[in-house]
């Protein structure tokens, strides 16, 4: 069946505009993730959906950053007034939620902030 | 607050022979879980193996295997039989009461053929 996927996969652009990066999880996971991996980093959490409610936003690392998911499926991550030190490869990662489950990875988008 | 820590940034093994890497994780908690993940160059995070920290005996999946050390906070992989396509970065990772995994920074395997 279909994996994870995340569009796009590259992404270019301007310190100061906005950026919208899409997740697509796989079809009856309910629990969704969002990390980003510095070059040659581990991976920092960011947000994790169960459903369309987020019960663990602390991983945001400004408020220019938000998420949301939409009918407990695809999520938009979107970086306002992006800054230099926002580029990095964004993950995106799904599972059946709860203790103990494989979490499943997109491919991830990697952010450029020139 | 959970911590995870890999002390080994590169490893190298002969393509064939075994080579261990090393994870070391901190938690005032009894019961949780731990994870190895695998990144190929292709940035496709794929699972190698998990642990339930109350079950003893260490998990096993074909060539991968941990030393599972709970008093030792401690959670090695093995890999035996090492292969061209086992190179990639290796992290572990705790998963805490949330569900949420914390991350080791990682361990790049070399393989030489």
């Amino acid at each position: 069946g279909a994996g994870v996927s995340q569009s796009p996969s590259n992404k270019v652009t301007e310190k100061g505009k906005d950026v919208e990066l899409r997740c697509d999880p796989i079809s009856g996971h309910t629990a969704l993730y969002w990390y980003r991996q510095s070059l040659g980093q581990g991976l920092e959490f960011l947000i994790y959906f169960q459903g369309n409610s987020a019960p663990d936003k602390s991983g945001l690392p400004s408020d220019r950053f938000s998420a949301e998911r939409t009918g407990g499926s695809v999520s938009t991550l979107t970086i306002q007034r992006t800054q230099q030190e926002d580029s990095a490869v964004y993950l995106c990662a799904s599972s059946y939620g709860g203790a103990y489950n494989e979490q499943f990875f997109g491919p991830g988008t990697r952010l450029t902030v020139l | 607050a959970q911590t995870v820590t890999q002390s080994q940034p590169e490893m190298s093994v002969q393509e064939a022979e075994t080579v261990t890497l090393s994870c070391t994780y901190d938690t005032s908690e009894s019961d949780y879980y731990l994870f190895w993940y695998k990144q190929p160059p292709s940035r496709q995070m794929i699972l190698v193996i998990r642990q339930e920290a109350y079950k003893q005996q260490n998990a096993t999946e074909n060539r991968f295997s941990v030393n599972f050390q709970k008093a030792a906070k401690s959670f090695s992989l093995k890999i035996s039989d090492s292969q061209l396509g086992d190179a990639a970065m290796y992290f572990c990772a705790y998963e805490d009461s949330n569900y949420q995994l914390i991350w080791g920074a990682g361990t790049k395997l070399i393989i030489k053929p």
